[in-house]
This record gives C-alpha cells, sequence and structure tokens, in this order.
C-alpha cells in the first residue's frame, strides 16, 4: 500500500540555522500539508498545498517557514531560521481530493530538535 | 476555530475485551467530516475511522466502531476484542466540509494492551 515517506526522521540543528524537511506524497495526491506537534501539545496544522501554491496556512505559518515542490515528488517544508520553540515532530500529509472528505495520510514524522 | 478535545490521557484494556476512546468536539458547522487516527510507537498515523456528519448511521470498521452523537458533539471509538496491536496513541481528528481542508487534532488518547 503507497505510503508518506518523511525524511530525515530525526533532525537536530543550532538555533538560527536553516532546515529543510522532506516529504515524499503517495504519487498520485494532489494536496500537500504540513503538521506539527510540540511535545505533549496536539497536531497543528501548518500550511496546505496544491498546484504550485499555498492554499491555505495558519498563524504559526510565519515569515520563517516556506514549502516548495521542487520536482514530482518531493515535498519540503524550510524554516529559515530556526528558534528554540520550532522544536516539534512535523507531520507530513498528502490527500487526492480537497473540497470532499478525502482522507489525509500521514509520513511517520521528522522529529526536530532546535538547540 | 473548532476545538477538539479528547479527555483521557491514557486508558488500558485487557486483551480480548472492549474499550471506549472519547472525543468532543465544537464547532457551529453542520457539516463535517470526523476521524480515529492511530499512531503505533513506529509513528506512522494510520487512518482508523471516519463518519460523514450528514449520515446519521455510525461508521463500523471490522472491531472497530464509532458511537456518533451529532447534537452532543460527540464522537467516541469502540475497539472491540482488543489485540496487543490495537496499542497506540489514537487521536481524533474534525475536518470541515465547507471552511478548508485543515484538520484539527484532539492531544490523544494513549492505549495499552494488557496481554
Amino acid at each position: 500500500e503507497p505510503e508518506v515517506t518523511q525524511t530525515p526522521s530525526h533532525q537536530v540543528t543550532q538555533m538560527g540555522q536553516e532546515v529543510i524537511l522532506r516529504c515524499v506524497p503517495i504519487s498520485n495526491h494532489l494536496y500537500f500539508y504540513w503538521y506539527r506537534q510540540i511535545l505533549g501539545q496536539k497536531v497543528e496544522f501548518l500550511v496546505s498545498f496544491y498546484n504550485n501554491e499555498i492554499s491555505e496556512k495558519s498563524e504559526i505559518f510565519d515569515d520563517q517557514f516556506s514549502v516548495e515542490r521542487p520536482d514530482g515528488s518531493n515535498f519540503t517544508l524550510k524554516i529559515r531560521s530556526t528558534k528554540l520553540e520550532d522544536s516539534a515532530m512535523y507531520f507530513c500529509a498528502s490527500s487526492s481530493r480537497d473540497w470532499y472528505q478525502e482522507t489525509q495520510y500521514f509520513g511517520p514524522g521528522t522529529r526536530l530538535l532546535v538547540l | 476555530a473548532q476545538t477538539v478535545t479528547q479527555s483521557q490521557p491514557e486508558m488500558s484494556v485487557q486483551e480480548a475485551e472492549t474499550v471506549t476512546l472519547s472525543c468532543t468536539y465544537d464547532t457551529s458547522e453542520s457539516d463535517y467530516y470526523l476521524f480515529w487516527y492511530k499512531q503505533p510507537p513506529s509513528r506512522q498515523m494510520i487512518l482508523v475511522i471516519r463518519q460523514e456528519a450528514y449520515k446519521q448511521q455510525n461508521a463500523t470498521e471490522n472491531r472497530f466502531s464509532v458511537n456518533f452523537q451529532k447534537a452532543a458533539k460527540s464522537f467516541s471509538l469502540k475497539i472491540s476484542d482488543s489485540q496487543l496491536g490495537d496499542a497506540a496513541m489514537y487521536f481524533c481528528a474534525y475536518r470541515s466540509a465547507n471552511t478548508g481542508n485543515q484538520f484539527y487534532f484532539g492531544t490523544g488518547t494513549s492505549l495499552t494492551v494488557i496481554p
């Protein structure tokens, strides 16, 4: 069964450094998402992406964040200058449709630790 | 914004017994979708079951069923004949049918299955 994959599984970085989290969505999916989960807190929506542009974003997704689909398979989340509070588990998800109940399929996550 | 509440941070169940995980949500919308996701220790979030709010019939998937009470805004998950492989974190999630495609998650319930 197709799965969403994410790399790396763990990332440790210094505050102020840039990080890029990578995701390979399910191949025939058209909608892509990033969520994050700070330890002990809820999974929170960051951004959704369709047709090479952001379709929706939350208040968390400020100018430090950007997303890109650099080729036909990868979907990346870049944090330009990491802060301590960016430490979290980051989940990528994809779905085949948007304005229906189509399920979002999640990757295993990347645990980001900012020191 | 919609909120999802899971009031049981941890639950345990004896193998082969039945357990119910609770979820409540707050929304002013009438059309939406509800989901239960399972996240085993390997971290991949897997869809367990989903419910469309316009359907009165409770969704069922093998040993998993829901008790959807729309007026009470309650969406509990019942796991029958619990198995060791059911041990995981369970997340309840809400998705609007009309105002965006992001998921709103609860904080999760950690389920332990006792042999």
